[in-house]
């Protein structure tokens, strides 16, 4: 059974930079069916998708964040990870790593399923 | 940019049939994937693509978009429904979620 567990800081200053590392186990992230995507949910508001990659490296974000995040993978350790710099208290949330399906043929859909259980980050000085 | 929208509250009878919405223009163009979310857990996924179920996830859910909306109706709502439910799907700059849909079973 595929599992999905976060890792990193669970308090983070102010202008400095977040890191995750999310580890999978139980299957490889090396797929080639699947890209991991990190999604993020502040205290009492709804699901943000941060952005996605494939585990050859090919990336893609949210257009919100793409100029202050960066998404890695290393295959030999069945992780990636993601760095969020610059971060204000607006980056105060639960964040979520999981892998993320892609059907691309006719009318294309993508999936989140399954997801790590998600770790707090607060950004406070 | 796109947005996807879902109507922040729905009450249902225990027992009865709700449906749940999700209006956006990329739905014209991409099918809507569904999550249900309970307090203090990570979000599930419920259905996704056309109206696909992963394994575990009871037959009563189901899903169908019409236009630029998508629905999750939950036929025969039971207590352990109640939670908040999400929809994704894509758009060309990448990936969208609802603003969520806190559904209470009366």
């Amino acid at each position: 059974q595929l599992q999905l567990q976060e890792s990193g800081p669970g308090l983070v200053k102010p202008s400095e930079t977040l890191s995750l590392t999310c580890t999978v186990s139980g299957g490889s992230i090396s797929s080639s069916s699947y890209y991991w995507g990190w999604i993020r949910q502040p205290p009492g508001k709804g699901l943000e998708w941060i952005g996605s990659i494939y585990y050859s490296g090919s990336t893609y974000y949210n257009p919100s964040l793409k100029s202050r995040v960066t998404i890695s993978v290393d295959t030999s350790k069945n992780q990636f990870s993601l760095k969020l710099s610059s971060v204000t208290a607006a980056d105060t949330a639960v964040y979520y790593c999981a892998r993320q399906g892609e059907a691309v043929a006719g009318r294309g859909y993508n999936w989140f399923d399954p997801w790590g259980q998600g770790t707090l980050v607060t950004v406070s000085s | 940019s796109s947005e996807l929208t879902q109507d922040p509250a729905v009450s249902v009878a225990l027992g009865q049939t709700v449906r749940i919405t999700c209006q956006g223009d990329s739905l014209r163009s991409y099918y809507a994937s569904w999550y249900q979310q309970k307090p203090g857990q990570a979000p599930v996924l419920v259905i996704y693509g056309k109206n696909n179920r992963p394994s575990g996830i009871p037959d009563r859910f189901s899903g169908s978009s019409s236009g630029n909306t998508a629905s999750l109706t939950i036929t025969g709502a039971q207590a352990e429904d109640e939670a908040d439910y999400y929809c994704n799907s894509r758009d060309s700059s990448g990936i969208l979620f609802g603003g969520g849909t806190k559904l209470t079973v009366l």
